[in-house]
């Protein structure tokens, strides 16, 4: 079956340090990946999407890289802050449209000042 | 603003009873969704609906229903029939194309 895995341990890294989190599928062929920041009783927030022939996309401080060789995406966050912390969720999709996604459980990361 | 409002926040259900949480969009997004988000476990699709008047059953729809009579509202119901209705739910639209999901910001239902 279909199977997203994201690391369930939390990542704690000290404030201006890289976070890496991984995201990691099978038995899929995604067209496309998501990530997306949620705080704790809040709704996901979308923040990047990458194409499957795309290797890296960049947004500010964000960096997302999508290897589908691999079947892996890795998300980074640079100079990281403690206003950072979340939980950082990734999403494939097979098709445009929004109907065909599946969603990770998320990886914690706690930002220490 | 425009964006997606969910209410109530918090609800409470006894055993037997139905529920409605309710989910509003002022973005204009024809598509609309239903999520269940449990701890551990990514988000499950419940219903989604891409066109006023017609809706779609997601992997996990026993247990709810839905209505799509205007484009701006998808409500969900929670009915007696699903056994662990526990959880924090999620509304959600797309605009269509190569895009993300807009959510709201989420109900929490227990019960009691």
């Amino acid at each position: 079956s279909q199977k997203i895995e994201q690391n369930s341990e939390a990542l704690n890294i000290q404030e201006g340090k890289t976070a890496t989190l991984t995201c990691n599928y099978t038995n899929y062929s995604p067209a496309y990946l998501q990530w997306y920041r949620q705080d704790p009783g809040r709704g996901p927030v979308f923040l990047l999407l990458i194409r499957e022939n795309e290797k890296e996309k960049r947004k500010e401080r964000l960096k997302v890289t999508f290897d589908t060789t691999l079947k892996q995406s890795l998300f980074h966050i640079t100079a990281s802050q403690p206003a950072d912390s979340a939980t950082y969720l990734c999403a494939l999709d097979r098709g445009t449209g929004g109907f065909k996604t599946i969603f990770g459980a998320g990886t914690r990361l706690f930002v220490k000042a | 603003d425009g964006g997606i409002t969910q209410s109530p926040k918090y609800l409470f259900r006894k055993e037997g009873q139905n529920v409605t949480l309710s989910c509003e969009q002022n973005l204009n997004h024809d598509a609309m969704y239903w999520y269940r988000q449990d701890p551990g476990q990514g988000l499950r699709l419940i219903y989604y609906s891409q066109i006023v008047n017609d809706f779609q059953k997601g992997d996990i729809a026993e247990g709810y229903s839905v209505s799509r009579e205007k484009k701006e509202s998808f409500p969900l119901t929670v009915t007696s029939a699903q056994k662990n209705p526990t959880a924090f739910y999620l509304c959600a639209t797309h605009r269509g194309g190569l895009s993300g999901y807009t959510f709201g910001s989420g109900t929490r239902l227990t019960v009691v």
